[in-house]
């Protein structure tokens, strides 16, 4: 596609429940990470991909969460048993080979997680 | 540990003045330097990627800079507008690894 797509844009869960967040990449792009940005807070890095596989996953909080990416596009991050401090903005990004490579970082618009 | 560094952390400037804003990193072994605005509640859009072997990027408005030696960036937004209102942030990829680390942001205020 043209840019990064993210759904839902919005998710409110109840505490407890689980969630998946969906990242669709740019065409083509091999790279693909997961950040999240606390209210007021800076980005945190959680996973990078390079295809299928995560060479990267030191930024996962807990167990809780997981990410997979299938086909070498579309990603899916999983947080089970969700907390309160889960709530967030999550933002999906891909590079054409990877920012070590010298390629630059395209942002999705960030899904919005609230879990009361 | 690659640190990034940004200032002013705000600054507000009556329309159409030029500004600066300021990032600095500490490891100048980089591959890039990226330049983003982020408006509140949203994600990030890419303005300028600086390549390591470059001085400079111009896109419009505006002028990005690069001194790897000294470890400094620079983005100059030319006759601002209201809409340039965001907050600015850089990033630079950690050395050995894919992970961008960013800058602490400048929320850059334009006043009609």
């Amino acid at each position: 596609g043209a840019g990064v797509s993210q759904s839902p844009s919005n998710k409110v869960t109840e505490k407890g429940k689980d969630v998946e967040l969906r990242c669709d990449p740019i065409s083509g792009h091999t790279a693909l990470y997961w950040y999240r940005q606390s209210l007021g807070q800076g980005l945190e890095f959680l996973i990078y991909f390079q295809g299928n596989s995560a060479p990267d996953k030191s930024g996962l909080p807990s167990d809780r969460f997981s990410a997979e990416r299938t086909g070498g596009s579309v990603s899916t991050l999983t947080i089970q048993r969700t907390q309160q401090e889960d709530s967030a903005v999550y933002l999906c990004a891909s590079s054409l080979w990877g920012s070590g490579l010298g390629y630059g970082y395209t942002f999705g618009s960030g899904t919005r997680l609230t879990v009361v | 540990k690659q640190e990034v560094t940004q200032i002013p952390a705000a600054l507000s400037v009556p329309e159409g003045e030029n500004l600066v804003l300021n990032c600095s990193f500490t490891d100048s072994a980089i591959y890039n330097l990226q330049w983003f605005r982020q408006d509140p509640g949203k994600g990030l859009t890419s303005l300028l990627l600086i390549q390591s072997s470059q001085r400079e990027q111009t896109s419009g408005r505006l002028n990005a800079s690069l001194d790897k030696s000294s470890g400094r960036s620079t983005l100059y937004i030319a006759a601002s507008q209201p809409g340039d209102s965001a907050t600015y942030l850089c990033a630079v990829p950690a050395t050995g690894n894919e992970k961008l680390t960013f800058g602490t942001g400048t929320r850059l205020t334009i006043i009609p």
